[in-house]
């Protein structure tokens, strides 16, 4: 089983749809559940992270971690074309020793 | 303006050549980190290091070497470069905390 599981899409959606990605996991030791955002040609940029269960709001962005289930997801609402890019789960344990990736999901926003 | 600087941001490299990817940042952090990317298997990490003078191996080591000399500086070599080295290559570094991390533009690779 891997460590990380997330749907590579593509996702294709209108502008101003809700969107939900997700991820689930298999390390129980993973404490922070962190999204990155990674443009075409460019390096990932962390776009949220959570500690813990529980949810976290940023503007159009809300980050979910349901540990029981070891799932997490991140919705935007009110999607732009500009959030087309590629939506990377991270994970990371309390030792910050390194970050475990999903593969990511490639995102469209359509005008 | 603080951050990483890869260099060079492309390369088509014939197989059973020696290539040094560079990688240099000015945060004065201690940790700094190489990872490929590729399609369909997300980002792996190769080998890093958590400060100067030491170093340790990730995820898919092989064939790969680093050092680190100094704080700044954390440079992946390719000793024998072989087809299944094509990738994408993105160094990082990490201040305080899980949002300190900070990626590069990334490195395209392509053996040939």
């Amino acid at each position: 089983q891997k460590e990380v599981e997330q749907d590579p899409g593509p996702l294709s959606v209108p502008e101003g749809a809700i969107v939900s990605l997700n991820c689930t996991y298999s390390n129980s030791a993973f404490q922070y559940f962190m999204w990155y955002r990674q443009y075409s040609r460019k390096g990932p940029e962390l776009l949220m992270y959570t500690y813990s269960s529980g949810n976290k709001e940023d503007g159009r962005f809300t980050a979910q971690v349901d540990k029981s289930s070891k799932y997490i997801s991140l919705f935007i609402r009110d999607s732009q074309p500009s959030d087309s890019a590629t939506y990377l789960c991270a994970f990371m344990n309390t030792g910050f020793q390194k970050l475990v990736f999903g593969t990511g999901t490639r995102l469209l926003v359509s005008p | 303006i603080a951050g990483i600087t890869q260099a060079p941001t492309s390369q088509i490299l014939a197989a059973g050549r020696r290539m040094t990817l560079r990688c240099t940042q000015d945060m004065r952090h201690n940790a700094m980190y190489w990872y490929r990317q590729d399609l369909g298997l997300g980002l792996r990490l190769i080998h890093y290091s958590n400060t100067a003078g030491t170093t340790g191996k990730g995820e898919v080591p092989d064939g790969y070497s680093v050092s680190r000399a100094n704080t700044d500086d954390f440079p992946l070599t390719l000793a024998s470069a072989v087809p299944s080295q094509t990738s994408v290559y993105f160094c990082a570094s990490r201040g305080q905390g899980v949002d300190g991390y900070t990626f590069g533009s990334g490195t395209r690779l392509t053996v040939v």
